[in-house]
């Protein structure tokens, strides 16, 4: 089977450093994404990790460890608007994504 | 350029009908995929269509199908629908199929709800 496993909640404060964390157990990976979505909006790209190491966009960076199936994302100097959830994605052989359950932001000033 | 868009926004139905939804990638890309969302859960994979084939399924009955067109347009159509399948379906498209599929753009989506 395949599966994703990410806290379902996280809180913070505006300007702070806040880490989300992915494990995952699947076949066939190429990859691990991370997705934004903010409430009734579609979800957003926001980061790929196709080799181990971190990968770094602006304030967004993203880390893959594929021997121990393990991902996080990091966002730094958190601002009001990154209030939203965020999701790890398997990208697979024979499927699009297959997404985790999704982390709740929530940044408060 | 236009994004990802998808008709109807909003849809109720009820138990037994039977649902088209439609959605339009955007331009030059070759691949569209079919998620549902349900409250407070990630997107579940439905389906993905590059150059009008089907290269992959998720797991869901076979009330479920779709299809690709020479435009890349796609229609996702259920039938016989249960109060289950209530939930946001989200249309997304990207330029290659499976394996580099890993950045895809995403419809604003169509809201079902079957009562």
């Amino acid at each position: 089977g395949q599966s994703l496993e990410q806290p379902s909640e996280v809180t913070a404060v505006e300007g702070a450093i806040v880490q989300i964390n992915c494990t995952y157990q699947t076949s066939g990976f190429y990859g691990l994404s991370w997705y934004q979505q903010h409430d009734g909006g579609a979800p957003t790209f926001l980061s790929y990790n196709g080799l181990d190491g971190l990968e770094e966009t602006g304030r967004f960076s993203s880390f893959l460890s594929r021997s121990d199936s393990y991902g996080y994302l990091l966002l730094q100097e958190l601002q009001m608007k990154d209030s939203a959830s965020y999701f790890c994605a398997v990208n697979q052989a024979g499927t699009a994504l297959i997404f985790g359950k999704g982390t709740t932001l929530s940044v408060s000033s | 350029d236009a994004g990802v868009t998808q008709s109807p926004t909003h849809l109720i139905k009820t138990r037994g009908q039977h649902v088209t939804l439609r959605c339009s990638p955007i331009s030059g890309h070759k691949s569209v995929s079919w998620y549902q969302q349900v409250l407070g859960q990630g997107p579940q994979f439905i389906f993905q269509y590059y150059e009008k084939e089907e290269r992959g399924r998720g797991n869901f009955p076979d009330r479920f199908s779709a299809r690709q067109f020479p435009n890349y347009s796609s229609e996702l159509n259920v039938n016989a629908l249960l109060l289950g399948d209530s939930a946001l379906y989200l249309c997304a498209s990207s330029y290659a199929g499976t394996g580099s599929s890993y950045e895809q753009y995403f419809g604003p989506g169509t809201r079902l709800t079957v009562t």
